[in-house]
């Protein structure tokens, strides 16, 4: 069975600051996706980013990071100079590969708070 | 992109009484669905998936006569909260995933309220 931690539970930190969630999964299939999600009080679910477990390299989208290291078992997501409108409760998530219909495994969530 | 409609969101409703949530796949088929459930300042839990035209497959603990879940079309799902209690007041929300790819895209959410 698979399983994602996410050890941090609450994060706060002063808007402009770098900000590093960490995500670790488990699972023994050699082929999975991992996923972050953004959920802001609103409640809706904000898709971020997908990876592949054959796509080891790190991805960089405006002040957006994704650190995929597969020795480790670690999906880690950096907010670059945060702002207010980053506090959310941010989700990673880990679904197996292959065919068929195959659910998402969620953590249990880091929320953010960025103070002005 | 893939766009998953969920309704109502949000909803109050008396204790006893039955309650359906729609999911619809607007700009693509979607051949599975999965219903979540999300206590406050929890995580999603998944409660059931459903492919087009068969039986949902409910997770362990979930209770199949009362959470009923109808995927009769490739683009509608349906959660029919039946008898509901306070005790089932969360937020419920949708995924659904298309048979040519891998992407699960999530409805808005609703979140139900029993009173």
């Amino acid at each position: 069975a698979q399983k994602v931690t996410q050890a941090q539970t609450e994060i706060s930190v002063v808007e402009k600051e770098d900000v590093t969630l960490d995500c670790v999964y488990e699972t023994r299939d050699t082929t999975y996706y991992l996923f972050w999600y953004k959920q802001p009080p609103s409640g809706e679910l904000v898709f971020l980013i997908r990876r592949n477990s054959f796509d080891e390299q790190n991805e960089i989208s405006g002040r957006y990071s994704w650190n995929f290291q597969k020795s480790t078992s670690s999906f880690n997501f950096t907010i670059t100079a945060s702002q207010v409108v980053d506090s959310a409760v941010y989700f990673c998530a880990l679904s197996l590969g292959g065919g068929g219909y195959q659910k998402v495994t969620f953590g249990t969530g880091t929320k953010l708070q960025v103070i002005p | 992109g893939a766009v998953v409609s969920q309704h109502p969101s949000r909803v109050i409703c008396k204790s006893g009484t039955s309650v359906k949530i729609e999911c619809r796949s607007l700009d693509f088929q979607a051949t599975t669905m999965f219903w979540y459930r999300q206590f406050p300042k929890q995580s999603l839990m998944l409660m059931a998936t459903s492919n087009e035209g068969s039986k949902a497959t409910y997770e362990q603990g979930v209770e199949k006569d009362k959470f009923l879940i109808n995927h009769a079309s490739l683009t509608l799902s349906t959660l029919t909260v039946t008898s509901a209690h306070p005790e089932d007041s969360s937020f419920y929300i949708c995924s659904a995933r298309a048979r040519s790819g891998y992407g699960y895209t999530f409805g808005s959410g609703t979140r139900l309220t029993v009173v």
